[in-house]
């Protein structure tokens, strides 16, 4: 059976910390994302990778940055946590092949205060 | 990039056939649509994807305008672990680096 996972479900994280969320795929995929979800406003994407060492933009990179050493692990990281940081992350995989559905993670639930 | 527009919310009898539209207007000749669906708790899960033919899967169908502008997710027999909020996406980019713009769905709501 196919897999995402990441780190922590629920994760509570003081205002100024450094934050790393974790994900790791075990299905050889080359892409994954990172997604914030918020009430209201669906999935926005954070960055994604297509390849190890390579990373791409999405449509919210402010104040996040990503890792990717490994084919399978992708990190996002919030160099000084923000209370408006406090959302749902979704971290994904897909193939960059022409079928490429992405598969999701079970979210990491943070909480900045 | 491409939108997509949705219901906010719609119920459906079980046992009848849930149709969930979605309106993707600004859509390019070459990028797909996808649809997918979010259980409470649960990252989102693949339902069905096509380009400009209608398709089917065990899940459900997707039928898609000619001019593509407009689709529909047909759930041929809801159940009540359907209910869910449901995704429809276009996926944008080229090859080896697509990514998907979500709207912010439909809440569908199964009644027994």
């Amino acid at each position: 059976d196919v897999k995402v996972t990441q780190s922590s479900r629920y994760l509570v994280k003081r205002t100024g910390e450094k934050v790393f969320l974790e994900c790791v795929q075990d299905m050889d995929h080359e892409n994954m994302f990172w997604y914030r979800q918020d009430p209201g406003l669906g999935l926005r994407l954070i960055y994604f990778s297509y390849d190890v060492k390579m990373k791409e933009k999405g449509d919210i990179p402010e104040g996040y940055s990503v890792s990717r050493e490994k084919k399978e692990r992708f990190s996002l990281i919030l160099e000084s946590a923000s209370t408006n940081q406090t959302s749902m992350y979704l971290c994904a995989s897909s193939t960059p092949g022409l079928g490429g559905e992405q598969y999701f993670g079970p979210g990491t639930r943070l909480t900045v205060t | 990039d491409a939108k997509t527009t949705q219901p906010t919310s719609m119920d459906c009898a079980e046992g009848r056939a849930a149709n969930l539209p979605c309106n993707h207007s600004t859509i390019s000749g070459n990028e797909y649509v996808y649809w997918y669906r979010q259980i409470h708790s649960q990252g989102p899960q693949y339902i069905i994807h096509g380009l400009k033919n209608n398709e089917t899967n065990e899940m459900a169908s997707l039928i898609i305008t000619e001019d593509r502008k407009s689709s529909t997710l047909i759930l041929p027999h809801a159940t009540l672990r359907d209910t869910a909020v449901y995704y429809c996406i276009v996926r944008v980019g080229t090859s080896g680096t697509y990514k998907y713009i979500f709207g912010t769905g439909t809440r569908l709501k199964v009644l027994a």
